[in-house]
């Protein structure tokens, strides 16, 4: 069975630090990949995806995230963070042609201001 | 609606009785999935609807849950002789049918202590 690994469950950054989130999946084959974020009191929410063409996605709020398919990684950046981006983040992988993304544990992020 | 709606969003039941969740995906999305979320964990998968079909039940964790979706729409998980264990925070997202392209959309969740 496929796994999403996240490594870092807890982070906790200064404004204007520079954020990296890994996230690591075990299935070989085509996969579709994506980050959620859950904000303290709200839904989870899509942030970026990945399903094909240039391996560097932009998603909202600045995210980006780059899919290295040799290291079966999706890490998600972010260049300067600020207090806002405090939140719980979520990758989820989910084999091509497969309709259920399987979710890592999740990294909690604090922002300090 | 615009949203994925779930109810109730928070509900206290006593160790043995029965509950019902209920989610009420955006209009047009066939794919429907549960979720559990507990303390710590991530989310774990319980059930996924196609239409109102439910190709995948190897989520659910024991007999005791259930789930249905009528008309292509609602759905409801059904927990039946709650245990403390099932305390968590249960999730239900909607997606087109094309995997989920357009990403999946999540409900607020039901927050359910069993006490």
């Amino acid at each position: 069975a496929q796994s999403v690994s996240q490594h870092n469950h807890h982070v906790i950054l200064s404004e204007a630090a520079s954020l990296e989130l890994g996230c690591n999946y075990s299935y070989g084959g085509t996969v579709n990949l994506f980050w959620y974020v859950q904000y303290p009191g709200q839904h989870l929410q899509l942030l970026l995806k990945y399903f094909s063409g240039d391996p560097l996605v932009k998603g909202i709020k600045g995210f980006e995230a780059e899919f290295i398919k040799s290291k079966f990684s999706f890490n998600l950046r972010k260049p300067s963070v600020q207090w806002s981006d405090t939140a719980e983040y979520f990758c989820a992988v989910s084999p091509g042609g497969s309709y259920i993304p399987t979710f890592g544990r999740g990294t909690s992020l604090i922002v300090h201001p | 609606g615009a949203g994925v709606s779930q109810s109730p969003s928070n509900k206290v039941t006593e160790k043995g009785k029965d509950v019902e969740l209920r989610c009420d995906p955006i209009s047009g999305h066939t794919a429907l999935y549960w979720y559990r979320q507990s303390l710590g964990q991530g989310l774990e998968f319980l059930i996924y609807f196609q239409g109102n079909s439910a190709p995948d039940k190897s989520g659910l964790p024991s007999d005791r849950f259930s789930a249905e979706r009528t008309g292509g729409s609602v759905s409801t998980l059904t927990i039946q002789r709650t245990q403390q264990e099932d305390s968590a925070v249960y999730l239900c997202a909607s997606s087109t049918l094309f995997r989920g392209e357009g990403g999946y959309t999540f409900g607020s969740g039901t927050r359910l202590t069993v006490v």
